[in-house]
């Protein structure tokens, strides 16, 4: 299975200032499309994950644009520019390449 | 809109079958395959299986002794069977829509606690 390394694990960041969190996968993202399906989700406390962000740097409808996603192949990275209070929760990289679909350990975003 | 709803019971014994339901919403199971994903409490998330719009199943190896999806398209329900339950089975179960619009829709979850 391919294995989703994100870090940091947690990550205290006063409201206006910016984040950035890392996923590395244990193999290429790239689909035998051409496409990447790298996918982040935020799990803000007691609800469901929501998908922010796929295609690596897509932006769901309603994500605001202080959310960007980048990243190829094996390497990936969340910014948000300038975080807000409603931010707040846990984020999960997951690769939809390759069977099983897996996820991060996910990365719990504090306020400062 | 797209919604996914899942329902099944709140306890179960360790040994016996798990049998939860996602009745979705707003799409066909036709247009849209289903997937399960389960979270023990306060842990990450694990993809456990999918069923395909076109009915064909793919499961987490490490379940898929254990696993079974099938739907009926009739109800717009998908249903997730698993046996031989454990207290690490003790989770959150969501279903979530996969192809073509993968993971873009999450139901709210139902905590199944398997007791001793």
């Amino acid at each position: 299975d391919v294995v989703m390394t994100q870090t940091p694990v947690s990550l205290s960041v006063a409201i206006g200032q910016p984040a950035s969190i890392s996923c590395k996968s244990s193999q290429s993202l790239v689909g035998t499309s051409g496409k990447t399906y790298l996918n982040w989700l935020l799990q803000r406390p007691g609800q469901s994950p929501k998908r922010l962000i796929y295609l690596v740097s897509k932006l769901d409808s309603g994500i605001p644009d202080r959310f960007s996603g980048s990243g190829s192949e094996t390497d990936f990275t969340l910014k948000i520019s300038r975080v807000e209070a409603d931010d707040l929760g846990v984020y999960y990289c997951l690769q939809g390449t390759h069977f099983p679909h897996t996820f991060g350990a996910g990365t719990k975003l504090e306020l400062k | 809109q797209v919604q996914l709803k899942e329902s099944g019971p709140v306890l179960v014994q360790a040994s016996e079958t798990l049998s939860l339901t996602c009745t979705v919403s707003g799409f066909s199971l036709t247009n849209y395959g289903v997937i399960w994903v389960r979270q023990p409490p306060g842990k990450g998330l694990e993809w456990m299986g999918i069923i395909w719009r076109n009915g064909n199943t793919d499961y987490n190896s490490a379940l898929k002794s254990r696993l079974s999806i099938n739907r009926d398209t009739s109800k717009s329900q998908v249903f997730l069977k698993m046996n031989s339950l454990q207290t690490d089975d003790t989770a959150i179960y969501y279903c979530v829509t996969g192809s073509p619009n993968w993971f873009a829709y999450w139901g709210q979850g139902t905590l199944v606690t398997v007791s001793s």
